[in-house]
């Protein structure tokens, strides 16, 4: 089975600069999927950046880009210039390739606000 | 742009009732899910659902629960005897046939079971 990790619960950063959020995970796979998610306080589940395990490039998506070390199974998430409508509940996650029904498996979460 | 609905926003219930939980997924896809979110906690997957049938359930998805897609666009769950822990941010989601099989997720249900 697999399993997801974000050890940081809460962090805090000011608009404009730079945070990184933290993710480790545990699976047998060589083959899957990364995702983070952002939950705001609206509850709405977002989808921010995408990795695939066979991709050695890091993903980019403007703000917000990854940084995939696969041997150590760490996948953190970088947002720069931080802005207020940054502040969410960020979810990593886990998905088996392979088919088109596995389950995402998610980390508990980190709750980032953005400060003025 | 194309997005999965889910009625209703908020539900409250008496423990012991049933309720079902509507989804509408993107309308060209075939894989669909529940999720559901205790106040704080993570999210969990409940059920995958594709071609009729169910593809895989975790071990909270257990004989009260059941889901059915009755027509070509609603996705439903159905909890027949509610409890106090079943409340919760219930999140349907859909995947169509991209490579990277990307799951869209709806607005999501609060369930209160009171």
């Amino acid at each position: 089975a697999q399993t997801v990790t974000q050890s940081q619960p809460e962090m805090s950063v000011q608009e404009a600069e730079t945070v990184t959020l933290s993710c480790t995970y545990d699976t047998s796979e060589n083959n899957y999927y990364l995702f983070w998610y952002k939950q705001p306080p609206s509850r709405q589940m977002i989808l921010v950046i995408r990795q695939e395990a066979y991709k050695q490039q890091n993903a980019t998506e403007n703000r917000f880009s990854v940084n995939f070390q696969k041997a150590a199974k760490s996948f953190s998430l970088k947002i720069s210039d931080s802005q207020l409508g940054d502040t969410a509940m960020y979810f990593c996650a886990f998905r088996r390739s392979g088919g088109s029904n596995y389950k995402l498996t998610f980390g508990k979460g980190t709750l980032l606000t953005v400060n003025p | 742009e194309p997005e999965v609905t889910q009625t209703p926003s908020h539900q409250v219930t008496q423990m012991g009732q049933e309720v079902i939980l509507r989804c509408v997924p993107i309308s060209n896809h075939l894989y669909f899910y529940w999720y559901r979110q205790i106040l704080g906690q993570k999210v969990e997957f409940l059920v995958s659902f594709y071609n009729n049938e169910i593809s895989e359930k975790s071990e909270i998805f257990d004989d009260q629960f059941s889901v059915e897609r009755p027509d070509g666009s609603n996705f439903t769950l159905k909890i027949r005897s509610t409890k106090l822990e079943d409340s919760a941010m219930y999140f349907c989601a859909s995947t169509g046939q991209s490579t990277s099989y990307e799951q869209y997720f709806g607005p999501g249900t609060r369930l209160t079971v009171t």
